[in-house]
This record gives C-alpha cells, sequence and structure tokens, in this order.
C-alpha cells in the first residue's frame, strides 16, 4: 500500500522558522509536492520536488531525501497568515498526469 | 484565467437523492482529478479523466459513484443514493497535458460541500 506520514499538528509564533517532516513509502515515485490550505478552501500549490536536495521558494524551502523517503517544508519568518494544514503528496506512477496521493496534513497554528 | 470552477459549493441532500457536483478545468487543461476529504483525513484519490476518457478510477467506490468529463462541458461526479457517510468536501483538480513540469502540478477548485440529512 500507500504510506504518507506527516505530524498532525504543530503551533510556533510570528517571525519564527518552522520545520515540517513527511516520510513516505509508496510503490513508486515521481516527485514529491507540498500543498497549503486553509480552512474551507483550495488547497494551493507550494512546491514540488523530484531529485534529492532542497528547493528554495521566497520563505518557503522544501527537501527532498529519496533514499531515506523523506521531505521536509521549512517555513521561515513565519507570519500569522502562515496558519494552515500543509499537505505533502506523492507522485507515484511513471506517467504524465497521474493522481497524487496525500498524506492526512498537519495542521500549523502560528500564534503573536 | 478563472482557475477550476466547481458548482455547488454547497449542496444538501437527504438519503437516497442523488447528488451532481461539477466541474471545469482551468483553460488549457485536459486532465481532471476528483478527491474526496472528510474531517481530519487527508484528500482521497476518487479518480482521473481525460476528455471523453476515465483513465484510473482505482479510488471511486465501486456502487453509487460515476464520473465523466464529456466532449463538451464540465466534469461530473455523480453519487446516486447518497447516504449519511457521503457528506464530505469533494475537490476537483485539474492539470496540463505532456510531460513536462507543468503538467505535475494540479490546480483545485474550491470544493462542493455535499451534506446528506
Amino acid at each position: 500500500g500507500q504510506n504518507i506520514d506527516q505530524p498532525t499538528e504543530m503551533t510556533a509564533t510570528e517571525g519564527a522558522i518552522v520545520q515540517i517532516n513527511c516520510t513516505y513509502q509508496t510503490s513508486g515515485f515521481n516527485g514529491l509536492f507540498w500543498y497549503q490550505q486553509h480552512a474551507g478552501e483550495a488547497p494551493t500549490f507550494l512546491s514540488y520536488n523530484v531529485l534529492d536536495g532542497l528547493e528554495e521558494k521566497g520563505r518557503f524551502s522544501s527537501f527532498l531525501s529519496r533514499s531515506k523517503g523523506y521531505s521536509y517544508l521549512l517555513l521561515k519568518e513565519l507570519q500569522m497568515k502562515d496558519s494552515a494544514s500543509y499537505l505533502c503528496a506523492v507522485r507515484v506512477k511513471d506517467q504524465a498526469g497521474t493522481a497524487l496521493i496525500f498524506g492526512k496534513g498537519t495542521t500549523l497554528s502560528v500564534s503573536s | 484565467n478563472a482557475g477550476v470552477m466547481q458548482n455547488p459549493r454547497h449542496l444538501v441532500r437527504r438519503r437516497g437523492q442523488e447528488a451532481r457536483l461539477r466541474c471545469s478545468p482551468m483553460k488549457g487543461h485536459s486532465h481532471v482529478y476528483w478527491y474526496r476529504q472528510l474531517p481530519e483525513e487527508g484528500l482521497k484519490f476518487m479518480v482521473y479523466l481525460q476528455k471523453e476518457n476515465i483513465i484510473d478510477e482505482s479510488g471511486m467506490p465501486k456502487e453509487r459513484f460515476s464520473a465523466e468529463f464529456p466532449k463538451e462541458g464540465p466534469s461530473i461526479l455523480r453519487i446516486q443514493q447518497v447516504v449519511r457517510g457521503d457528506s464530505a468536501a469533494y475537490f476537483c483538480a485539474s492539470s496540463l497535458p505532456g510531460q513536462g513540469p507543468g503538467a505535475n502540478v494540479l490546480t483545485f477548485g474550491a470544493g462542493s460541500r455535499l451534506t446528506v440529512l
């Protein structure tokens, strides 16, 4: 089966740095995605890793280690608006357009 | 660019009725995906469609659920004889065709929230 694990909840304060971890055991691997979802809204794309290493995009960075089945999302200079659920997802099949398998999400609460 | 459009945003049905959820993909996107999200649960894949074809329906319950993406018009997720357990948020996503990086990214709609009384 497919298994994607991430912590259920995390808390942090404004201005801090937070790291959200994700581990996966899947039958195949063709990319790892992070999405942000505010309550009652659509998930929005944050980052995509297919090779090992760090991808940086403004205040958000994502890291991947394929040998360890591990990724993390790093959020710097936290703002109140970063309070949301962060979803880790893996693209399993090796063909264009195939669906993503999602973890249950990590709910991040940012306080002042 | 209007993004992925879903309607209705909220739908209330009584047990035994039918629910129809519609999704119009982003302009230029020909791949459509339906996901279901229950409270405290992740997004669960249901079905992946291209125009007039169901590519992968491995996540779709075998009974009462069906999906289509006709040549003209939106994709439709249909739930017949709804039960209370069908209450959930149903999200549609779309992506570009092809093999390029853009084809990997799913763009989601705002979801349709079904409540079964």
